[in-house]
């Protein structure tokens, strides 16, 4: 089956400094790529649709200059969280949409724990 | 705006009784509707999905009901499994052009042995 991987599965960093996600489609082209963040006990909030040779585009409340999202590839997304701040911890997840396949069909990475010290 | 679960209810259930969990959509216009299976730590499981123009339809020990007049949308788990303990989100997709896939607010499933 489709996978998706992302890297790092987790990570502690200092507050200020800069953390990049990757989500990588394994065995499939992806045009389009979706992250969100889940905070404890909550659900899944979409922040960007991640688009390939695109901007990404940001839902309503999401700071798309702290939340950089770059679709280099077919194949690859990344969310680059800047200046970290405590408040940014959180369980970030994307989902890639297979380019040959149905609207409907979604794969999802394993996602990305953040903790900012 | 969008359908997001600010805390999650629980649901416990006894080992081999079915489980029904419930979810309320928020766009009239969603086309697509998807109940997803979350373990702790882990991406979400796609589970079973319904297009809009159905309004019922089972998989392996699942079920989904759509009642599109009150956007409303079940999932039954018949049987339920101590393997079944996990969180569930419905999702709605709307036909626009972005396609974009929305959770709604979550249900924990205990399962009791």
């Amino acid at each position: 089956g489709a996978v998706v991987s992302q890297h790092p599965s987790w990570v502690i960093c200092k507050s200020g400094t800069s953390v990049k996600i990757e989500c990588r489609s394994l065995d499939f082209q992806a045009t389009t790529m979706f992250w969100y963040r889940q905070f404890p006990k909550q659900s899944l909030m979409l922040m960007a649709t991640s688009n390939e040779g695109s901007k990404a585009t940001y839902e309503q409340g999401v700071e798309k200059d702290k939340f950089l999202i770059n679709h280099a590839s077919l194949t690859l997304s990344t969310l680059t969280v800047t200046s970290a701040h405590p408040e940014d911890s959180s369980f970030y997840i994307c989902s890639a949409r297979d380019a040959r396949g149905l609207v409907g069909e979604l794969f999802f990475g394993e996602g990305s724990r953040l903790t900012v010290l | 705006g969008e359908s997001v679960g600010l805390h999650l209810p629980t649901l416990s259930v006894q080992e081999g009784d079915n489980s029904i969990i419930n979810c309320a959509y928020s766009n009239s216009a969603s086309d697509y509707f998807i109940w997803y299976k979350q373990e702790s730590g882990k991406g979400p499981q796609f589970i079973i999905d319904i297009r809009s123009n159905m309004d019922k339809r089972q998989g392996q020990r699942v079920t989904v009901l759509l009642n599109k007049t009150v956007k409303h949308l079940s999932l039954q788990i018949a049987a339920t499994q101590p393997g079944d303990s996990a969180v569930y989100f419905c999702a709605e997709i709307g036909m626009d052009s972005s396609y974009k896939l929305i959770f709604g607010s979550g249900t924990r499933l205990l399962v009791r042995p």
